[in-house]
């Protein structure tokens, strides 16, 4: 069975400070790798997704991740936060070879203060 | 475009009751997901169609649970005889055609959030 940790609840950051959000999967085989944005009283944001190739991956809104697949990571970052990135943040995983269903992160709640 | 559409957004209901939630897709997405959030959790999967075909379920969907979507464009959810464990965040998403489905970005609407009294 397939899974994705994020293991932290809640990050705080100063706005224009570097941000990083964690996570780890295990799946077997090569998997596809997704981070969603959830702000309050909407549907789940895509950002930006792994799929194969550079590891380092470019999304929207000037988030980025990496896959580590020695580390079995793909952590979310920003190299400056803004407070309006203040968000919860979804890490997902899919199967290769017909895996339609996402697997999800349990969230990190993104704090950024002024 | 107006995104994948969910109605209603919020449902109260009593213990017992059966409710019926609706998903309306983006236009020309073949594929059609639904998924379970509860507080504090990640969404979790429970089924999944391709056009009119439902391809898959979890086993979080027991039997008073079905989904339909008979003409492969809008959706229905419906709960049979609802109990308290049962109230959750349901959400909807849709997916273009593509090869590799596993490589779709899914697209999700705002949620029906279901409170079971």
């Amino acid at each position: 069975a397939q899974s994705v940790a994020q293991p932290e609840d809640q990050v705080n950051v100063a706005e224009g400070n570097p941000l990083t959000v964690k996570c780890t999967y295990s799946v077997s085989g090569n998997p596809y790798l997704f981070w969603y944005v959830q702000y309050p009283n909407r549907g789940l944001q895509f950002l930006l997704k792994y799929i194969t190739g550079d590891n380092l991956v470019k999304g929207s809104y000037g988030f980025e991740a990496e896959f580590n697949k020695s580390q079995t990571s793909f952590h979310l970052k920003k190299p400056s936060a803004l407070v309006s990135d203040s968000a919860l943040y979804f890490c997902a995983a899919a199967l290769t070879g017909g895996g339609n269903k996402l697997t999800f992160g349990t969230g990190t709640q993104l704090k950024v203060e002024l | 475009d107006t995104g994948v559409s969910q109605d209603p957004r919020h449902k109260i209901t009593k213990r017992g009751q059966n409710v019926t939630f609706r998903c309306d897709p983006i236009s020309e997405h073949n594929r059609l997901y639904w998924y379970r959030q509860t507080l504090g959790q990640g969404p979790e999967f429970l089924t999944y169609f391709q056009n009119e075909a439902q391809l898959e379920k979890s086993r979080l969907l027991s039997d008073r649970f079905s989904a339909e979507r008979p003409k492969g464009s809008f959706s229905t959810l419906e709960i049979q005889r609802t109990e308290q464990g049962d109230s959750a965040m349901y959400l909807c998403a849709s997916s273009p055609p593509n090869r590799d489905v596993a490589k779709n970005i899914q697209y999700f609407g705002a949620g029906t959030r279901l409170s079971v009294l």
